[in-house]
């Protein structure tokens, strides 16, 4: 299975502060994607990226929340001044190919606000 | 707003049996299906995925079945092994490429 990784495997933080979560996809892949899992809750979708641009956001992606690709390698996901409610597993993926709709999971990080 | 449904949380299976898992979905618009493995503080991992053009897809053990008049698709696992216990979440997508998943059903295959 094509490897995605993501770093740290966990964070904890005060309230707050600001974190980035790292992620590296399936290489040379232009779509990006950050989900989030609040523990015993489902997957949620957070933020669509491609090309380099957002492409979609849900409700919860709000202006706290960033994303970028600060080389051509890496894509992190930062939130500005974290709350409790932001404790969750944080996942990115990418799909195999341009034209695939599986998308590749990376093992997550877990962000314990405190 | 459950767009994708698990109705049910917890599956119990013996080893070598059927494993049977089950997804609803409301919205018409959905095209692709997914199914997803997932441990404990891991991310998921992709299993096996149908297209709403087909209904039904194999791979393996592993074969999804989709019924779209019935906005229902279910995974099959057969024969079920110890190493399936898991929790697996069914997704799905449309007009975008955004995955909608369900709230998970926790298979648990016994000796």
């Amino acid at each position: 299975e094509p490897e995605v990784t993501q770093t740290p495997s966990h964070q904890v933080t005060q309230m707050g502060q600001e974190v980035i979560l790292r992620c590296v996809p399936i290489s040379n892949h232009l779509y990006f994607y950050w989900y989030r899992q609040i523990l015993g809750q489902k997957v949620e979708f957070l933020v669509s990226f491609y090309n380099n641009e957002i492409s979609e956001k849900s409700e919860i992606f709000d202006d706290q929340f960033s994303v970028e690709r600060p080389d051509g390698s890496n894509f992190t996901l930062k939130i500005r001044s974290t709350k409790l409610e932001d404790s969750a597993m944080y996942f990115c993926a990418s799909p195999e190919g341009a034209l695939s709709n599986e998308q590749f999971f990376g093992p997550g990080t877990r962000l314990t606000v405190l | 707003d459950q767009q994708v449904k698990q109705n049910s949380p917890s599956l119990s299976v013996q080893e070598g049996r059927i494993s049977i898992l089950n997804c609803d979905y409301t919205n018409s618009m959905f095209d692709y299906f997914l199914w997803y493995k997932k441990y404990p503080a891991e991310g998921p991992t992709f299993l096996i995925s149908i297209s709403s053009i087909k209904d039904k897809n194999e791979d393996g053990r592993f074969t999804v079945f989709l019924n779209k008049s019935a906005k229902h698709l279910s995974l099959h696992i057969v024969p079920s092994q110890p190493g399936d216990s898991a929790v697996y979440f069914c997704a799905a997508s449309g007009r975008t490429d955004k995955l909608i998943f369900g709230t998970g059903t926790r298979l648990q295959v016994f000796p």
